[in-house]
């Protein structure tokens, strides 16, 4: 089966912090996805990547940037983190574009205090 | 700006119970749905995708589409205890964006 590795699992930093969260996958997917899901707001997608090099911008973008280094890595860094930014994060990859699922990894819970 | 609407918000049945749940989209672009399910502490792993009208079984799992009306439908017969869980109806655009927006999900509750 598909694997997707999210690190850390569990991050708290402070406001103002620098956070990075890592994802690999080893699917030789072309597609990335950095997701936060919130209670009562689903899964909403913050950024995401067609291969390296390559960055797109999701639906709720503000605050994060994202670099996908290699085929296999995607980052998402929170460069001045805010309490707002407090969630569940996941990654996800998939092979090609419309018709194929996405697999997601196990997630990293981030408080920021 | 929520694009895939899903109700309800919570459901619980007993077991062996059948467990309805409902998606509209407000984006007639969208054309691609699928059926996700996450279970306590892990991420979301695809439960079945449907592209065209009308229906789709796969075991105990039969999902419904109607492209006109943008509504998708997942029941579950025979409802267990290890169905419990979050589900999320998630949508794209025909060969489009590879973005897949997904609903505000529904958590089912399956009482043995």
């Amino acid at each position: 089966e598909a694997a997707v590795t999210q690190s850390p699992r569990n991050k708290v930093t402070v406001t103002g912090g620098n956070v990075t969260l890592s994802c690999r996958q080893t699917n030789s997917h072309n597609y990335m996805y950095w997701y936060r899901q919130d209670t009562g707001h689903g899964l909403r997608l913050i950024h995401y990547s067609y291969g390296a090099g390559n960055l797109q911008i999701g639906d709720v973008p503000d605050g994060y940037k994202a670099t996908r280094t290699t085929q296999e890595d995607f980052f998402l860094l929170l460069e001045l983190a805010s309490p707002s930014q407090t969630s569940l994060y996941f990654c996800a990859s998939v092979g090609g574009r419309g018709a194929e699922t996405l697999y997601f990894g196990s997630g990293t819970r981030l408080t920021v205090l | 700006q929520q694009k895939v609407q899903q109700s309800p918000e919570s459901l619980s049945v007993p077991e062996g119970g059948m467990a309805s749940f409902n998606c509209t989209s407000s984006d007639r672009n969208f054309q691609y749905f699928w059926w996700y399910r996450q279970h306590s502490g892990e991420g979301p792993k695809a439960l079945m995708s449907i592209f065209s009208d009308g229906d789709k079984k796969e075991g105990r799992f039969t999902a419904h589409l109607n492209k006109a009306s943008l509504h998708v439908s997942l029941h579950i017969r025979d409802s267990q205890p290890s169905d419990s869980a979050l589900y999320f109806c998630a949508a794209s655009e025909q060969g489009g964006s590879a973005k897949l927006i997904f609903g505000e999900g529904t958590k089912l509750t399956v009482s043995s």
